[in-house]
């Protein structure tokens, strides 16, 4: 029973070029969450997506970021344009469900993205 | 807007020892789920305990336990009998009404054998 399975495990990228991120969510799971780690800080929200559908993506910024789960295959996070300041480790996590508030999310190992 | 705070930076104790991290949040909502997971080097965000703000009994599994004080807005960890493989940075995290975790800085838990 594989779990969030994300690759690549570490992306390295020039400044100007772009970044694609891959998240398989668990068997069964609908949702998709992406979370980015900065370096000594705890994660935080950028996008929420169902099937086809993106819910929330409020703490994705408005440039250069897009992500989508299509109906088949992996949700993909996409950065256009990478920057030094993009250098993170990115976070999936899916669930079951959305709600309710007790759903567990379940993490992949990250993807860790370089930008030299 | 929920915050979260993790005070202490790092932690150490010694094996086989019991050590308590610290966690606490700021919210309006009274129906929320508090959080623990803890990240090896290996970077895979595993959860260790999770707490309802509803109920008033403290989580416990195996070796760790939560003190959990609603009113005082207060969710500490406590490890017993720690292990080397304890060592990670353990993160707090809340969650609300909105589906979105908010998540502390971390603690980097330090194992002396």
């Amino acid at each position: 029973n594989a779990g969030v399975m994300q690759n690549p495990r570490h992306l390295v990228r020039r400044r100007g070029q772009e970044a694609r991120l891959r998240c398989s969510p668990m068997k069964g799971h609908s949702h998709v969450y992406w979370y980015r780690q900065l370096p000594e800080e705890g994660l935080k929200f950028m996008v929420y997506l169902q099937k086809e559908n993106i819910i929330d993506e409020s703490g994705m910024p408005k440039e250069r970021f897009s992500a989508e789960f299509p109906k088949e295959g992996p949700s993909i996070l996409r950065i256009q344009q990478v920057v030094r300041g993009d250098s993170a480790a990115y976070f999936c996590a899916s669930s079951p469900s959305g709600l309710p508030l007790n759903s567990p999310l379940h993490f992949g190992n990250g993807t860790r993205l370089t930008v030299t | 807007a929920q915050t979260v705070t993790q005070s202490q930076p790092e932690m150490s104790v010694q094996e086989a020892e019991t050590v308590t991290l610290s966690c606490t949040y700021d919210t309006s909502e009274s129906d929320y789920y508090l959080f623990w997971y803890k990240q090896p080097p290996s970077r895979q965000m595993i959860l260790v305990i999770r707490q309802e703000a509803y109920k008033q009994q403290n989580a416990t599994e195996n070796r760790f336990s939560v003190n959990f004080q609603k009113a005082a807005k207060s969710f500490s960890l406590k490890i017993s009998d720690s292990q080397l493989g304890d060592a990670a940075m353990y993160f707090c995290a809340y969650r609300g009404s909105n589906y979105q975790l908010i998540w502390g800085a971390g603690t980097k838990l330090i194992i002396k054998p």
